[in-house]
């Protein structure tokens, strides 16, 4: 999983704001996944995206978007319509028939 | 929908015993069984998976049993080490890939 890359590390966004969360993989991987995790819980999906310019809501899509222009690449933004969007944010992605999934060393998003 | 219950939520042990956390599942097409660990601050790391046609995996110290009939599998740590303190999370896919994870157990090794 040292291949898959996330951007910043630490970001803190002002209310009304949409920020842009960066994750990038180097593995060939044709899937990539967005989770959300808050303190004490579980993972839970985002979105995620099984080849370019395609992709699917998870559980809580809800004021987030995200786009699959590169195989490589697949941003996340906070939109401002997420409304306690305060959480630790993993990418992760997966090769062939979807299988083993690696995560990114996440980004931790603070609402100031 | 789907669903995996993962128990404990907590488990305590003393450096040297071993330890067992349990999941179960709803899905009946579920495939693909991986259990992960996080510790504090940082990224889950996979330590052992297994697919619905094994039912027992062992990688040292670590081990996965899979009870496909009663839509069940563990994850059993034996010789316990301080280091193996962590959230462990269980997680199950059938071939769209996506996971469902469980809500993880908070393992403490006591030295």
């Amino acid at each position: 999983d040292g291949g898959i890359t996330q951007s910043p590390k630490y970001l803190f966004r002002k209310e009304g704001q949409n920020v842009t969360l960066s994750c990038e993989q180097n593995l060939n991987h044709d899937a990539m996944y967005w989770y959300r995790q808050d303190p004490g819980q579980g993972l839970r999906l985002i979105y995620y995206s099984q080849i370019v310019n395609d992709f699917q809501k998870g559980d809580i899509a809800e004021g987030y978007s995200v786009s699959r222009e590169k195989k490589e690449s697949f941003p996340l933004t906070v939109t401002s319509a997420q409304k306690n969007p305060t959480a630790f944010y993993l990418c992760a992605s997966s090769g062939v028939n979807f299988g083993t999934q690696y995560f990114g060393p996440g980004t931790r998003l603070t609402v100031l | 929908g789907e669903n995996v219950e993962q128990h404990p939520s907590t488990l305590s042990v003393q450096e040297g015993d071993s330890a067992v956390i349990k999941c179960t599942y709803s899905d009946s097409a579920s495939n693909y069984f991986p259990w992960y660990k996080q510790e504090l601050g940082k990224r889950p790391q996979l330590i052992i998976d297994i697919r619905s046609n094994v039912g027992e995996k062992k990688d040292q110290r670590i081990a996965v049993t899979l009870n496909k009939t009663a839509k069940h599998f563990s994850l059993h740590i034996t010789e316990t080490q301080p280091e193996d303190s962590a959230v462990y999370f269980c997680a199950t896919s059938n071939q769209g890939g996506k996971l469902i994870f469980g809500q993880g157990t908070e393992l403490s090794v006591k030295p």
